[in-house]
């Protein structure tokens, strides 16, 4: 069965510079989240969007920025790239109505150097 | 305010014996949703069981089941029979209703490691 798809699974990067993290959700999968998770922590709600409007917003920064395109993959753009921003960030879809899991991507994982 | 409690950081448990992972939580809202990740050491995130605020019944998937005692507000999740391939960590985790989407939130976790 076909699962959720992150581009790219690794990611190097320096302090400031600019990332674009890539989430195609599972066929007709219509609700899209991203979390960012930290070295021994637990995965923190970052953003969600649902039929391509963003639904819904936990802790993103400022400097994150997100959107959901027509063919209902995401994309998640990270400037000014910090240390802290160094992490783990999964992607999930869920097909809206009565479905309730949330289907995890494989994970890209950012490093900041 | 922390949303998802889970006091046990570690546990232990011997393989094909039975292990509870505690978990409770925090909400106000009268419809939400109960979900226990797993997560081994590759990173990846497994969906294991769900269960509805307003389901009656005990969710159960093969070896896991959830013990969900609203007024206590607890959910925790029960692995019987464990197996070596169960040491991981878990995440237990609540999806709030809103009028404008969804608030998603996962707890601490419990690294859960199982001894042959």
């Amino acid at each position: 069965a076909a699962g959720v798809i992150q581009s790219p699974r690794h990611l190097i990067k320096e302090k400031r510079e600019t990332a674009t993290l890539k989430c195609y959700p599972i066929p007709r999968h219509d609700t899209v989240y991203w979390y960012q998770q930290g070295p021994g922590q637990d995965p923190q709600f970052l953003i969600s969007f649902y039929e391509k409007m963003q639904s819904d917003k936990g802790s993103i920064p400022d400097r994150f920025s997100a959107q959901q395109f027509s063919d209902y993959h995401s994309e998640l753009n990270m400037s000014s790239l910090e240390l802290g921003d160094s992490a783990l960030y999964f992607c999930a879809s869920r097909r809206g109505g009565r479905a309730h899991e949330q289907f995890f991507g494989p994970g890209t994982r950012l490093t900041v150097l | 305010a922390q949303k998802i409690t889970q006091t046990q950081p570690g546990m232990f448990v011997q393989e094909k014996e039975a292990v509870t992972l505690d978990c409770t939580y925090d909400t106000s809202d009268p419809s939400y949703g109960l979900f226990w990740y797993k997560q081994p050491s590759s990173g990846e995130m497994i969906f294991l069981i769900y269960q509805g605020s307003y389901d009656q019944q005990n969710a159960t998937e093969g070896r896991y089941s959830l013990n969900f005692q609203k007024a206590r507000k607890s959910a925790n999740l029960v692995i019987s029979a464990s197996q070596l391939g169960d040491s991981a960590m878990y995440f237990c985790a609540m999806r709030e209703e809103r009028a404008y989407g969804q608030n998603f939130v996962f707890g601490p976790g419990t690294r859960l490691s199982v001894l042959p």
